[in-house]
């Protein structure tokens, strides 16, 4: 079984600082990772996925994720956030044998403070 | 380009009644996912279709059912509607024979009365 726990379910931040938000998953099979922001109201944008290769994976709008096996966890980090990157954030992993279910954590919502 | 879209944007049932919720998935894309995500939650996962058929089912009891057109285009039907069934129904759409990454549609907001 798989599964996805988002240690953060707020994470309030103020304008141009960085910010961190945590991911870890649990797996018995290879995974691939992903994180998708959600606005108020729309659906979910992809923001970067890891599927193999570097650990450290570059994404849109300035974000990027480490992949770390050994402590099974996918942090997303940003260096410098923008009030626009005020969302609901999920982390999700897939790779279950024959299939390509996704399962998500429960989100954290990051507030960006002027 | 269009990506993949969802219809009705929002809908309002009363309990014990049926639903269909559709979906066309981004261009390219054969296999449609569809999500449950009740408000505060992350997505669930209800079912997975490909070439007509169901794939993979997620833990949502046999009222949850769907379809899948020659089209790729895809239905979600929910009967006997309860009030826990309210909540963000999201479709997702993956390339030609599956792949690790879903696009996801703008949801369908349903809310049982």
């Amino acid at each position: 079984a798989q599964s996805v726990t988002q240690l953060d379910s707020q994470v309030p931040v103020f304008e141009e600082a960085p910010v961190e938000l945590r991911c870890n998953y649990s797996s018995s099979v290879s995974v691939y990772l992903f994180w998708y922001v959600q606005y108020p109201n729309q659906g979910l944008q992809l923001l970067l996925k890891y599927l193999s290769g570097s650990t450290l994976v570059k994404g849109i709008n300035g974000f990027e994720a480490e992949f770390n096996k050994s402590q099974t966890s996918f942090h997303l980090r940003k260096p410098s956030v923008h009030i626009s990157d005020t969302a609901e954030y999920f982390c999700a992993v897939s790779g279950s044998p024959g299939g390509n279910q996704f399962y998500f954590g429960t989100g954290t919502s990051l507030t960006v403070i002027p | 380009d269009a990506g993949v879209t969802q219809s009705p944007t929002h809908l309002i049932k009363t309990r014990g009644q049926q639903v269909t919720l559709r979906c066309s998935p981004k261009s390219g894309h054969d296999t449609v996912s569809w999500y449950q995500q009740a408000l505060g939650q992350g997505p669930q996962f209800i079912f997975q279709y490909y070439e007509e058929e169901e794939r993979q089912r997620g833990n949502f009891p046999d009222r949850f059912s769907g379809h899948q057109f020659p089209n790729y285009s895809s239905e979600l039907n929910v009967n006997a509607l309860l009030l826990g069934d309210s909540a963000l129904y999201l479709c997702a759409s993956s390339p030609v024979g599956g792949g690790y990454e879903q696009y996801f549609g703008p949801g369908t907001r349903l809310t049982v009365t």
